[in-house]
């Protein structure tokens, strides 16, 4: 079945510097991906949409200046994590639509902690 | 997105039935009624969906009401691998899903 790939699975960082986090779609082509966050003992909450070859769109109150996304090709968006704060330390998740009628797939998430 | 409620939390006895309910009396007519489940620290792991018949696969059954206002997913014989955070959620293909808090499930020994 369709699979989308997320990496790092883990990252540790300091204060101030950057974070990439890779998702891609293994076997089928995505033109849209989601972006969610979770926090500890919390749901996934919506943060942004990636949309291949345009600009991405972002939930209220998410920074897109902080959080850039890029989708550059019809298998891969990355978000970068700008000047990461421990705020920041939460769980990154991205997801694509399968085609036709599949449902949404998700990655296996980004544990991002900035210490 | 459709507004989902379930409860909180709900345990079953390993081997039993566990029956989570969600009422989505909001749905519109061309949403559809996921079921994710997510296992502490991973991404959420799809079960199942369904418009308005009843579905089953290979690991759960989903039964939709005829009002489509509420459905029941159905894990037949629980184990312990079970035990994880189910979602229920009412949207379009295509979409993206918007997470209510989703049930708890504790299957014990």
């Amino acid at each position: 079945g369709a699979v989308v790939s997320q990496h790092p699975s883990r990252v540790i960082c300091k204060s101030g510097t950057s974070v990439k986090i890779e998702c891609r779609s293994l076997d089928f082509q995505a033109t849209t991906m989601f972006w969610y966050r979770q926090f500890p003992k919390q749901s996934l909450m919506l943060m942004a949409t990636s949309n291949e070859g345009s600009k991405a769109t972002y939930e209220q109150g998410v920074e897109k200046d902080k959080f850039l996304i890029n989708h550059a090709s019809l298998t891969l968006s990355t978000l970068t994590v700008t000047s990461a704060h421990p705020e920041d330390s939460s769980f990154y998740i991205c997801s694509a639509p399968g085609q036709g009628s599949s449902p949404l797939h998700f990655g296996n998430g980004t544990r991002l902690t900035v210490t | 997105d459709a507004k989902t409620t379930q409860p909180p939390s709900m345990d079953c006895a390993e081997g039993r039935a566990a029956n989570l309910p969600c009422n989505h009396s909001t749905i519109s007519g061309n949403e559809y009624v996921y079921w994710y489940r997510q296992i502490h620290s991973q991404g959420p792991q799809y079960i199942i969906h369904g418009l308005k018949n009843n579905e089953t696969n290979e690991m759960a059954s989903l039964i939709i009401t005829e009002d489509r206002k509420s459905s029941t997913l159905i894990l037949p014989h629980a184990t312990l691998r079970d035990t994880a955070v189910y979602y229920c959620i009412g949207a379009n293909y295509g979409q993206n899903f918007v997470f209510g808090p989703g049930t708890r499930l504790s299957v014990l020994p």
